[in-house]
């Protein structure tokens, strides 16, 4: 089965400054999606960006992007130029296409809070 | 985008009673959906997977009759907390893929408290 550890229960951040989140995972598979998301204070989960571990380039969107090792397990969130609605508990999240009925499996998670 | 309704948002019950929880695919049509409990701060707990036209497939130590799941049509999904209990309160939400490898929509949550 796979696993994913998010390794900082909590992390804090000055408005406007970068901040990164750590993921690492587990598994044997060669293809597959690894996703960040987002829940903020209301509760609401979003998507804030994917990655296909058979794609080389590391996802962005906007302010987001990912640093993604494929040999080293790691999927990484960089948020640029933090800004306050970014207050949110982070959940990375692993998919292996085809199998496992489409369930994914979630960090246990990072909240991350701006400083203004 | 794809957007899953969530209702209710919040219900309080009586310790005993039943409470039905839908979740509506809006705009698409979602042959799976994944309930989760939740905790405050903590991680998704996957409950069941639902499929429409077919039982539900229910984790290890989710009691079955206790919640039952039912995905009547493409674009339903209930979950229904029978006899309900206070240790059953707390923040259930569902979810649906929205395409291979493109993640889940989430529902908004539902709040639920046994009193």
């Amino acid at each position: 089965a796979q696993t994913v550890t998010q390794s900082q229960p909590e992390m804090s951040v000055q408005e406007a400054e970068t901040v990164t989140l750590s993921c690492t995972y587990d598994t044997s598979e060669s293809n597959y999606y690894l996703f960040w998301y987002k829940q903020p204070p209301s509760r609401q989960m979003i998507l804030v960006i994917r990655q296909e571990a058979y794609k080389q380039q590391n996802a962005t969107e906007n302010r987001f992007s990912v640093n993604f090792q494929k040999a080293a397990k790691s999927f990484s969130l960089k948020i640029s130029d933090s800004q306050l609605g970014d207050t949110a508990m982070y959940f990375c999240a692993f998919m292996k296409p085809y199998t496992n009925a489409g369930k994914s499996t979630f960090g246990d998670g990072t909240t991350l809070t701006v400083k203004p | 985008g794809a957007v899953v309704s969530q209702h209710p948002s919040r219900v309080i019950c009586k310790s005993g009673t039943s409470v039905k929880i839908e979740c509506r695919s809006l705009d698409f049509q979602a042959t799976t959906m994944f309930w989760y409990r939740q905790f405050p701060k903590q991680s998704l707990m996957l409950m069941a997977t639902s499929n429409e036209g077919s039982k539900a497939t229910y984790e290890q130590g989710v009691e079955k009759d206790k919640f039952l799941i039912n995905h009547a049509s493409l674009t339903l999904s209930t979950l229904t907390v029978t006899s309900a209990h206070p240790e059953d309160s707390s923040f259930y939400i569902c979810s649906a893929p929205t395409g291979l490898g493109y993640g889940y929509t989430f529902g908004s949550g539902t709040r639920l408290t046994v009193v």
